[in-house]
């Protein structure tokens, strides 16, 4: 498996707190992506890295920020947590982006579980 | 917004037989991806299609892109237990550093 970390594994917020989600690579892959997984809609990419400082919204991004500060460290925050946020968040990094002649492929952490209650 | 659709949601087989999921973009894409996830387990990369038409085969797995590059599907013969799990196909829009993700086919195989 790639070496791609994401902290904490489970957490349990109230509604309303701020909470931060830690990715961590040791593959100075260039592209990193934050995605939320919820039931009957599959993987929703909520923002995502293109390098250092370099981040873009992606198709659920509203309460949501992130940051990336160095090339190994992705966060995502929840400004203040909702009941809406409720789910498993994968951290994912790829080497390239319709490079041509190599795959795009993305290596997925092992997920963090979010409940807000 | 960019839209991909999967279909069957779930589709449950006996062992031995084939399954088919079928991947839908309404807009052209670049290339798409296909990709496994375990139950309880992160998503695992398959294979990446890039050219109209293109046709790759793992095994027991056959990957097809269409023609205009809006559809893809994933054909798996003689299923086994050990393909059990959800199968996502992911496409990247020309331009764009991200990939939109269908929903996904949940495959349950019967022993």
């Amino acid at each position: 498996d790639a070496g791609i970390t994401q902290s904490p594994r489970h957490k349990v917020t109230e509604t309303g707190t701020p909470v931060t989600l830690r990715c961590h690579q040791t593959e100075n892959h260039r592209y990193m992506y934050w995605y939320r997984q919820d039931p009957g809609h599959g993987l929703r990419l909520i923002h995502y890295s293109y390098g250092v400082k370099d981040t873009d919204k992606g198709e659920v991004s509203d309460g949501y920020s992130v940051s990336r500060s160095k090339t190994e460290d992705f966060l995502l925050t929840l400004e203040s947590a909702t009941s809406s946020q409720t789910s498993v968040y994968f951290c994912a990094i790829s080497e390239s982006i319709a490079g041509g002649t190599t795959d795009d492929e993305q290596f997925f952490g092992p997920g963090t579980r979010l409940t807000v209650l | 917004g960019q839209q991909v659709m999967q279909i069957p949601q779930y589709q449950h087989v006996q062992e031995g037989e084939d399954f088919t999921t079928y991947c839908n973009s309404s807009t052209t894409l670049s290339n798409i991806q296909w990709y496994k996830q375990r139950p309880g387990g992160h998503p695992v990369f398959l294979i990446q299609l890039v050219k109209s038409g293109e046709v790759k085969k793992q095994k027991r797995l056959t990957f097809q892109f269409g023609e205009a590059k809006k559809n893809s599907s994933l054909h798996i013969t003689a299923t086994q237990t050990t393909d059990v799990g959800t199968y996502f196909c992911a496409g990247l829009t020309s331009g764009t550093y991200k990939y939109i993700f269908g929903t996904g086919t949940r495959l349950k195989v019967l022993a």
